[in-house]
């Protein structure tokens, strides 16, 4: 069975420009996570999402990052413009009602 | 969720136990002590969880102490490939809620 699936794996941008990341959860798994890493930290929650809903997205810095999760499989993380302090490891993770999270690899971000 | 205790940094040489500790001594009766851990450019990775008896399966054994206080993740026989940062995780099951990371425990396995 396929895990948690990210893309890109690695991104450079240039400061105010928009990036976008991918995130396909476990098949049939409901929660969906973002997480961000900055260096030497462990992950921090972004937003969950329950099936299609937002849940919880107090940790989002909505002037500038947005998320979404159409049909409740698939999202989509966006930031626009991105900023020097956006540069980390962005990542995904799902679980089946709310029990064990399983990780993607993540998206490194780096912001010139 | 409550919070967690753990060391820095630890050593251990191949093929030997690693033994990670954990306090959490305010952990709640409906919570659960998780343990991930997460390679070098990898994801976090779940290794196993538990309430309160002992609990083992094929990657590691974890004893939690009889008050819950507090708690040990053993790696029987360390290889150079459980080199990683491991967090000590307390949260109530099927709750959906976030991981609380902290900074773990990085895991230096030698030759």
């Amino acid at each position: 069975e396929a895990g948690v699936v990210q893309s890109p794996r690695y991104k450079i941008i240039e400061k105010k420009q928009p990036v976008a990341f991918w995130c396909n959860p476990i098949s049939g798994h409901n929660t969906l996570y973002w997480y961000r890493q900055n260096l030497g930290q462990g992950p921090e929650l972004l937003i969950r999402y329950e099936n299609e809903e937002a849940v919880d997205d107090s940790q989002l810095p909505k002037d500038r990052f947005s998320a979404e999760r159409l049909k409740g499989v698939d999202s989509t993380l966006k930031i626009q413009p991105a900023e020097l302090g956006d540069s980390a490891v962005y990542l995904c993770a799902s679980s089946l009602a709310g029990n064990i999270q399983y990780f993607g690899a993540g998206t490194r971000l780096s912001v010139l | 969720d409550a919070k967690t205790t753990q060391p820095p940094s630890m050593d251990c040489a191949e093929g030997r136990a690693a033994n990670l500790p954990c306090n959490h001594s305010t952990i709640s009766g409906n919570e659960y002590v998780y343990w991930y851990r997460q390679i070098h450019s990898q994801g976090p990775q779940y290794i196993i969880h538990g309430l309160k008896n002992n609990e083992t399966n094929e990657m590691a054994s974890l004893i939690i102490t009889e008050d819950r206080k507090s708690s040990t993740l053993i790696l029987p026989h360390a290889t150079l490939r459980d080199t990683a940062v491991y967090y000590c995780i307390v949260r109530a099951p099927k709750s959906g809620y976030a991981l609380n990371f902290g900074k773990g425990t990085s895991l230096l396995v030698t030759p």
